[in-house]
């Protein structure tokens, strides 16, 4: 059964700050893996989507890495600002019964401060 | 392009009755996944529905149901509702139900069971 663990559980840093954010996953038979944000309340933003066949993807100042082989993913936000404050969620895609699933890790909680 | 749409957005609902939630995916995109998402145990695959066939099933028991119509709009529903399945529950889109697409969620329909 996959199981994905985030770490740390939250995070506050200071605005300006460089962060990562760590993704770890049981099996290395995963398809994608996906990045979102979160806000309280509210549905999940897509971030960033790195293919099985990839080895990171960059959008803005988020920079997302994928080691299969290890069970790791990484996301780096560089220069984090207040508005970056929110709950972040890598989630691994398999593939079964022939259709999509996602298997959510349990999240990391941001709080940049000014 | 209009996003994932779900409603309603807040239902609140007493033990014992039945509920159905609807989802609009975004245009063109043909496999919507439904997952609930609560505090103890995060975010949970229910089900994957492609060309109006269920094709994944999580590990929730029969109350939870769900359709999809030949538009690609779902709906789930959940009888007999019990006060553990007050929950925010979210349905995600992809273009293709292929591996390699990304999954867009849409704001949720937050489920209050009294």
């Amino acid at each position: 059964k996959q199981e994905v663990t985030q770490i740390p559980a939250a995070l506050s840093v200071p605005e300006g700050e460089n962060l990562v954010l760590n993704c770890s996953f049981t099996d290395s038979a995963i398809y994608n893996l996906q990045w979102f944000r979160q806000d309280p309340g509210k549905g999940l933003t897509s971030l960033l989507l790195i293919q099985s066949s990839q080895r990171e993807q960059t959008s803005g100042r988020l920079n997302a890495s994928l080691d299969k082989s290890s069970g790791r993913s990484t996301l780096y936000i560089a220069a984090s600002q207040p508005g970056d404050s929110a709950t972040y969620l890598c989630a691994v895609h398999i593939l079964t019964g022939g259709g999509n699933k996602l298997t959510f890790g349990t999240g990391t909680q941001l709080k940049v401060e000014l | 392009k209009a996003g994932v749409t779900q409603t309603p957005r807040y239902l609140i609902k007493t033990r014992g009755q039945q509920v159905t939630l609807s989802c609009s995916p975004i245009s063109g995109h043909r496999s919507v996944s439904w997952y609930q998402q609560t505090p103890g145990q995060g975010l949970q695959f229910l089900f994957e529905y492609f060309s109006e066939t269920q094709r994944n099933k999580g590990n929730f028991p029969g109350r939870f149901s769900g359709r999809q119509f030949s538009n690609s709009r779902s709906e789930m529903n959940v009888s007999t509702l019990e006060l553990g399945d007050s929950a925010l529950y979210l349905c995600a889109s992809s273009l293709v139900a292929g591996i390699n697409y990304e999954q867009y969620f849409g704001p949720g329909t937050r489920l209050t069971v009294t």
